[in-house]
């Protein structure tokens, strides 16, 4: 495996479910994002692991729960979400913040359905 | 607070035409990183081209280049001699230099005509 790689690609849920959204990383990096895309809008940054350690949650629902065991894994639970929630969710890593330009690089994402 | 703008949803262009998709942003920071983000129909997001706020010169990645207009805070880009697989849909980011939060705008789809 090489990149960013996300699984699984597509999931359906209903509200009362409990999933995980996985993604790993296999560039040596040590910041991983979680960011939401739905259509029409903007990219939304969710979450953001430096070295492991959680640097930004953008206001995101506890229905979102982050996980990050180690810099190569970040995980995305998901419990009592709403149909609003269905979306593209994309997985990032980079270098470091501290790099010049911090190139992130990107997964394939997981198409999020919620009924 | 930050925020970028892409004003055209989508835009079409000939094979082996020239196309400019337009991006403004808003900041009152003055070191600052913006990028060009390709998302083609597999969904994978790649970086297409990036620039430095300080640096005048306009950064150039083979058919891909960009007009960056500090003083208009514009940060256009054209593709030459364009192909089927640009058909995608591009996204302009910016990012400020001590942060990881890249903020993006709406995007382009672009579709590329035989």
């Amino acid at each position: 495996e090489t990149g960013v790689t996300q699984t699984p690609r597509h999931l359906v849920m209903g509200m009362t479910n409990k999933k995980s959204l996985k993604c790993e990383q296999h560039l040596g990096h040590n910041a991983m994002y979680w960011y939401k895309q739905s259509a029409k809008k903007p990219l939304e940054l969710m979450f953001v692991y430096n070295f492991k350690e959680q640097t930004e949650n953008n206001s995101v629902p506890s229905r979102f729960s982050p996980e990050c065991p180690n810099s190569s894994h970040l995980f995305l639970h998901l419990h009592t979400l709403q149909p609003e929630d269905s979306a593209l969710y994309l997985c990032a890593s980079s270098q470091d913040m501290r790099e010049t330009y911090n190139e992130q690089f990107f997964g394939p994402g997981t198409r999020l359905t919620v009924l | 607070a930050q925020t970028v703008t892409q004003s055209q949803p989508e835009m079409s262009v000939q094979e082996a035409e020239t196309v400019t998709l337009s991006c403004t942003y808003d900041t009152s920071e003055s070191d600052y990183y913006l990028f060009w983000y390709k998302q083609p129909p597999s969904r994978q997001m790649i970086l297409v081209i990036r620039q430095e706020a300080y640096k005048q010169q306009n950064a150039t990645e083979n058919r891909f280049s960009v007009n960056f207009q500090k003083a208009a805070k514009s940060f256009s880009l054209k593709i030459s001699d364009s192909q089927l697989g640009d058909a995608a849909m591009y996204f302009c980011a910016y990012r400020t230099h001590n942060t990881d939060k890249l903020i993006f705008g709406t995007g382009t789809r672009l579709q590329v005509f035989p």
